[in-house]
């Protein structure tokens, strides 16, 4: 079955620690997106990525990274400079294009301890 | 700026009864609106994919329909059950927007009652 894989389902943060977040998916998509979700805002983007080696900053990229070395993987890590990181982590992928839609994965919970 | 928003924020039906989901959006130029399902937790599943030459979508008990010119979709689902108890995002994906990235509205958390 094609599909995002997101992992893990939770995970916990000391402070001052990077986490990284891992998302993979099968399906294909030249794109793949994260979104940050928190209650009462919707989501927001942080970063996306068209193609292999190149991404972009989404609207509040501040405190994350990501890289895209295989098209299948876009990991996102939340460093220490990321002040208020806990929150429901999204993974999305779409085939290039305008005709397209999202396909979301399951989510990452963080929490900072 | 594409500012998307749903109204309301929340509604509670009884089983059996249709439902009627709201969403408007500010900018006219999009590509298409996309409708998703998220239960407590989850991720979001998509319901139905809307092209902006589209007026509406069918899927089984959904139902979506486009106005692009007003700035506004509904979301139908006929025969509510208990099981659709969710929250309701839609999104669109605007011509201006760099990356093909979606824009969400705050969602409408809907709760059917057996």
């Amino acid at each position: 079955d094609g599909g995002i894989t997101q992992s893990p389902k939770y995970l916990f943060r000391k402070e001052g620690q990077n986490v990284t977040l891992s998302c993979e998916q099968n399906l294909n998509h030249d794109a793949m997106y994260w979104y940050r979700q928190d209650p009462g805002q919707g989501l927001r983007l942080i970063y996306y990525s068209q193609i292999v080696n190149d991404f972009q900053k989404g609207d509040i990229a501040e405190g994350y990274s990501v890289s895209r070395e295989k098209k299948e993987s876009f990991p996102l890590t939340v460093t220490s400079a990321q002040k208020n990181p806990t929150a429901f982590y999204l993974c999305a992928s779409s085939q290039q294009g305008s005709n397209y839609g999202y396909t979301f994965g399951s989510g990452t919970r963080l929490t900072v301890v | 700026k594409q500012e998307v928003t749903q109204i309301p924020a929340a509604l509670s039906v009884p089983e059996g009864e249709n439902l009627v989901l709201n969403c408007s959006f500010t900018d006219s130029a999009i590509y298409n609106l996309q409708w998703f399902r998220q239960d407590p937790g989850k991720g979001l599943t998509s319901l139905l994919l809307i092209q902006s030459s589209q007026r509406e979508q069918t899927s089984g008990r959904l139902n979506a329909s486009l106005d692009k010119s007003s700035g506004r979709s509904t979301l139908y689902i006929a025969a509510s059950q208990p099981g659709d108890s969710a929250t309701y995002l839609c999104a669109v994906t605007g011509i201006k927007a760099a990356g093909n990235k979606l824009t969400f509205g705050g969602g409408t958390r809907v709760l059917v009652k057996p």
